[in-house]
């Protein structure tokens, strides 16, 4: 099976900070990889698709890049509302495993 | 307005069974795959079941293979997730929604949840 693993698991930055999370895969997944966003009592939100194709009404301070083993999501200037838990999660095995998540908060 | 509207959550014991449905609104059942993602208390997202739009192969996590079974019936707009053998492991928050299983891109995958149905397996 794929394993998802991101870093850091925990996150404290403060608004304006530009943030990277890392996502690695125990094998390739090509770029099927996607991103989403969780706040406590809330669904999940996809954010980003197939590595880095941005989700319309999502806004363009987030970012994906990658391929392969390794991708990052990068948040380029931090607002408020931005505070979360972030997914990796691969769609190209059957198992559709989430990474264990990071959690950012604010500093 | 789509929206997703999952009920059937409860308390069970070790062992029982529960069904979970998922009825949708806003859109038709089979013009999307659906899956089934839970939330243990302090813990991470884990996709556990999914079922492709044109009702054909379902999908499921080691973890609950040969226990759960997820279905849909379209003339109700409806996915079930049929769980069976329930563990107290399985105590989470379950969603149902339309996470891409493939690959998806282009911004305008399609993004619906419901709020979610708690289930918890205890004595």
């Amino acid at each position: 099976d794929i394993q998802m693993t991101q870093s850091p698991s925990s996150l404290s930055a403060s608004v304006g900070d530009r943030v990277t999370i890392t996502c690695r895969a125990s094998e390739t997944i090509r770029k099927y990889l996607n991103w989403y966003q969780k706040k406590p009592g809330k669904a999940p939100k996809l954010l980003i698709s197939g590595a880095s194709s941005l989700q319309s009404e999502v806004p363009t301070r987030f970012s994906g890049s990658g391929s392969g083993t390794d991708f990052t999501l990068t948040i380029s200037s931090l607002q408020p509302e931005d505070f979360a838990t972030y997914y990796c999660q691969e769609s190209y095995s059957a198992q559709y495993t989430f990474g264990q998540g990071t959690n950012l908060e604010i500093k | 307005d789509v929206q997703l509207v999952e009920s059937g959550g409860g308390l069970v014991q070790p062992w029982g069974s529960l069904r979970l449905s998922c009825e949708v609104s806003g859109f038709s059942l089979t013009s999307y795959t659906i899956s089934w993602v839970r939330q243990a208390p302090g813990k991470g997202l884990e996709w556990v079941a999914g079922i492709v739009a044109s009702g054909g192969p379902t999908y499921y996590a080691d973890s609950v293979k040969g226990r759960f079974i997820i279905s849909r019936d379209n003339s109700k707009d409806t996915v079930y997730l049929q769980m069976n053998s329930l563990r107290p492991e399985d105590t989470a928050l379950y969603f149902c929604g339309t996470p891409p299983l493939g690959y998806c891109s282009g911004g305008s995958c399609p993004d619906y949840w419901g709020q979610g149905t708690p289930v918890t397996v205890s004595s």
